[in-house]
Parts: C-alpha cells; sequence; structure tokens
C-alpha cells in the first residue's frame, strides 16, 4: 500500500529564508499530491496540488515540485514568516478521494 | 466564505457508550469524508460517502463505525460501542463534485473515550 513519508518531524529557520520541506512517496506515483496546513487543534487546510505530470506549481510564496524520478515532492515557502510556523503536510489523493497523510513536518519560523 | 462545521467541539463518553459527531458540510458540496486523528499522530481517513453511499472505507471503520445523512444538510459518524481507543481528533470533510481534489476540512471534534 501506499506510504507518504515526511522525513523532517520539525524545521526551524530564521524568517525571511526560504522553508523546504519534504515529501517522499513508496509505491505508485500519485496522480494528484497535495499539501495542506494544520494548525494546533485545528482541521488540515489545502493549500496545493500538484498533478503527476506537472513539474511545478505556484501560489503567491508557495512552490511545489513533483519528480516521479525520485518519488518526491518538495514545498517550498519564501520570504518566510513567523506566522507560517504550522505542521504541514503531504498527502496522496487516491481512488475515491481517499486521502492518504504524511506524518507532518512541523516548521518554526524564527523571528 | 462557506465552511464545514461540526458539532460538538469536544466530547467525552464513556467506554462502551454510542456516541454521534454531527458535520453540516458546504451547502454545494456531494461528496464527504470523516477522518481522525490519534493525538501526535497522522491524519487517517476513514470513509468517503457520495450519492447516499458510501464510495470506500478503510480497515478503521469497522462494523462498529457508520454515517448517514439522515437530511438535505447534516453528516454523522456513529461510533456504536466506543473503545478508549476511539480517542481522537475526527474531521468532517467535503468537496464539491467538480473539484474532487480538493478537500475541505471542519475543525473537528475531540472524543474522549473513558
Amino acid at each position: 500500500s501506499q506510504k507518504i513519508e515526511q522525513n523532517s518531524e520539525a524545521l526551524n529557520i530564521q524568517e525571511g529564508k526560504t522553508a523546504t520541506l519534504t515529501c517522499n512517496y513508496t509505491n505508485y506515483s500519485p496522480a494528484y499530491l497535495q499539501w495542506y496546513r494544520q494548525d494546533p487543534g485545528r482541521g488540515p487546510v489545502f493549500l496545493l496540488l500538484i498533478r503527476e505530470n506537472e513539474k511545478e506549481k505556484r501560489k503567491e510564496r508557495l512552490k511545489v515540485t513533483f519528480d516521479t524520478t525520485l518519488k518526491q515532492s518538495l514545498f517550498h515557502i519564501t520570504a518566510s514568516q513567523p506566522a507560517d510556523s504550522a505542521t504541514y503536510l503531504c498527502a496522496d489523493l487516491g481512488g475515491y478521494q481517499k486521502v492518504t497523510f504524511g506524518t507532518g513536518t512541523k516548521l518554526q519560523v524564527i523571528p | 466564505e462557506p465552511e464545514v462545521t461540526q458539532t460538538p467541539s469536544h466530547q467525552v463518553t464513556q467506554m462502551g457508550q454510542e456516541v454521534i459527531l454531527r458535520c453540516v458540510p458546504i451547502s454545494n458540496h456531494l461528496y464527504f469524508y470523516w477522518y481522525r486523528q490519534i493525538l501526535g499522530q497522522k491524519v487517517e481517513f476513514l470513509v468517503s460517502f457520495y450519492n447516499n453511499e458510501i464510495s470506500e472505507k478503510s480497515e478503521i471503520f469497522d462494523d462498529q463505525f457508520s454515517v448517514e445523512r439522515p437530511d438535505g444538510s447534516n453528516f454523522t459518524l456513529k461510533i456504536r460501542s466506543t473503545k478508549l481507543e476511539d480517542s481522537a481528533m475526527y474531521f468532517c470533510a467535503s468537496s464539491p463534485d467538480t473539484s474532487q481534489e480538493t478537500q475541505y476540512f471542519g475543525p473537528g471534534t475531540r472524543l474522549l473515550v473513558l
């Protein structure tokens, strides 16, 4: 079965720097790979989706890349701000909209 | 902006009791989901629901669980006989029929089974 792995449990970076989060999948290439933000005690909030045939997707300060050879997606936040501090979840949207989430990476942006 | 709502925000119950968690999906959405997140662990898919039927369910969603859309607005998750290990945050989500890639999550119900 598909496993979504986010190897970094936590990432601390200085305000203004670019945060890069990694997501690896173990089995088949997801048709859609999603990134969500989750704040403590709250539900995930959808950020970006990238399709299997797309290399890169951008939205404001966010960028997602998808490398099917490496079985990896990278999530970048440029010019990071303390308000970006949260847990970021990578997810595979499977059949019938079943979403398989990774364990998440907790990002802390230090002022 | 429309959003998914869930009630109650917190629920404490005794082991063996039945609980019903309620969700009001976004009004024009047709696909509905339940997820759970045990404290400190990842979000896990439970079930998806479309056209008054379960589309897919995980191995977690056993006979103790059921879902229902009793009217045009509510979507419920029932746990018949709660166990200690059912303690978790339960999230409802919905998505529109033409944009299935994006799911909108509710704020969650924190269930504690004693």
